[in-house]
Parts: structure tokens; sequence; C-alpha cells
């Protein structure tokens, strides 16, 4: 299985909503990443997390917060958010550890706040 | 600070006419350099990675090519079914692990 799953493929919510994006890669792969990405514009990394450890948040803003529940699995829970988080939210993998991978992309999850 | 600039921005091209894609990037110490493909609305697509200069990878109708400064993304007889987007990124040592910098894309249009 070469894959990594997003769900859901679309999002709508509003600004005082709760949501979360889910991903799952079933590869073995040890890092996991989430990116944002707006309209032609490369993919902007938020976090970064290693043998199941956040290693690298890009001074994201608090109403996004992510967790990675085991090796396979990585949320994005969503709160408070603005019409400005408005993207296509991706997220990826890759082998991880202090080797420097290709990442291995999702679909996306399309977000749109109201 | 790491930078990539590609270019062209966007580049149109009939079936069969071949061309590349360039990636000028700077770096204190490059570890690796990746190439990925993008259709509108979907995530990247890995296509190859490159270490040393002088090391080339092809795949169908593609092959990239690194240096010290830049990297090259040839397309050979192009089919409109290679329209995408294409993203090159660069790990750099001291880099934390993981991150990537990215360049803004070459958008390719392949007409029939």
């Amino acid at each position: 299985d070469t894959e990594v799953t997003q769900t859901p493929k679309h999002l709508v919510m509003g600004m005082t909503n709760k949501k979360s994006l889910k991903c799952e890669q079933h590869m073995g792969h040890r890092a996991m990443y989430w990116y944002k990405q707006k309209a032609k514009k490369p993919p902007e990394l938020m976090f970064v997390y290693s043998y199941e450890k956040l290693s690298i948040n890009e001074s994201v803003p608090s109403r996004f917060s992510p967790e990675c529940p085991n090796s396979s699995l990585l949320n994005l829970h969503l709160h408070a958010l603005q019409p400005e988080d408005s993207a296509l939210y991706l997220c990826a993998s890759s082998q991880g550890g202090q080797i420097y991978n290709e990442q291995f992309f999702g679909p996306g999850t399309r977000l749109t706040v109201l | 600070e790491d930078q990539v600039t590609q270019s062209p921005e966007a580049l149109r091209l009939q079936e069969g006419e071949s061309s590349s894609l360039n990636c000028s990037y700077t770096v204190s110490g490059l570890r690796g350099l990746f190439w990925y493909r993008q259709d509108p609305g979907k995530g990247p697509e890995f296509l190859f990675t490159l270490y040393s200069a002088g090391e080339e990878k092809e795949k169908e109708r593609l092959k990239a090519t690194l240096t010290k400064k830049e990297s090259f993304l040839h397309i050979t007889a192009p089919k409109p079914e290679d329209s995408a987007t294409y993203l090159c990124a660069v790990q750099a040592v001291g880099t934390n692990a993981g991150k990537s910098t990215f360049g803004d894309g070459t958008t390719l249009t392949v007409k029939p």
C-alpha cells in the first residue's frame, strides 16, 4: 500500500465550529506532515511529526491543533478558524529518521471557512 | 536562507514538442532535491529525488538532472496528459529533518 488517505475530501465550517481532518498511511513511514496550500502557491509547511512526536511547528496559530495518535494516523483539529484559513490541507508522509526522503502526499481536504 | 526559483512560471507546448523546466536553488548544503507533479485540486505526486551533482533519473518521458546550482526536468515528446504543475523542492544541511523549501512551480500545458 503506497497511499496516503485523507478525510473528508471537502469541509465547510463556520468560524465557531470545531472540526477535525484525518490522515492515514500504511507504508510504515515514521514522519508525517501537515501542509496548507493556497491557490497557485506551493505547499506551506505547518507541522512535522517524527516517531509520533511533534518535531516542527512553523509558528502556526493555536486554532490549528495537530495530533498523532500512532505511527499511521495524523489528525488536525480545527477551532475558531478565520475565512483566510480556507485552503487545501495536505497530509504527507516519509520514511523519517535522519534520512532526507521524498514525501508522499494525500489528495488533500478542501476547507472552506464561512 | 534556502531559496528555490523555478522558471518559467508557465509553459505551453504542442504535443511532441520537447522542452525543459528549470529549478535554481541556493542552500548552505544540499541534502536532496525533489520533483513533484501536481494536478489541479490534488496532492503533489512524487517524481524524482536527486542527491548529488551529475545525478540523473528517468521515468517515461521525464528526465531529471542536477548540477551544483540547478536542476532541470526535461520532457521529451510530451502528451496532453503531462499537463500539470511541476514543483521542485530542496532539503538542506542543518535544516530540521523533513523541512522542504518549495519553488513556486511551473505550470505546463500541452496542447494536442
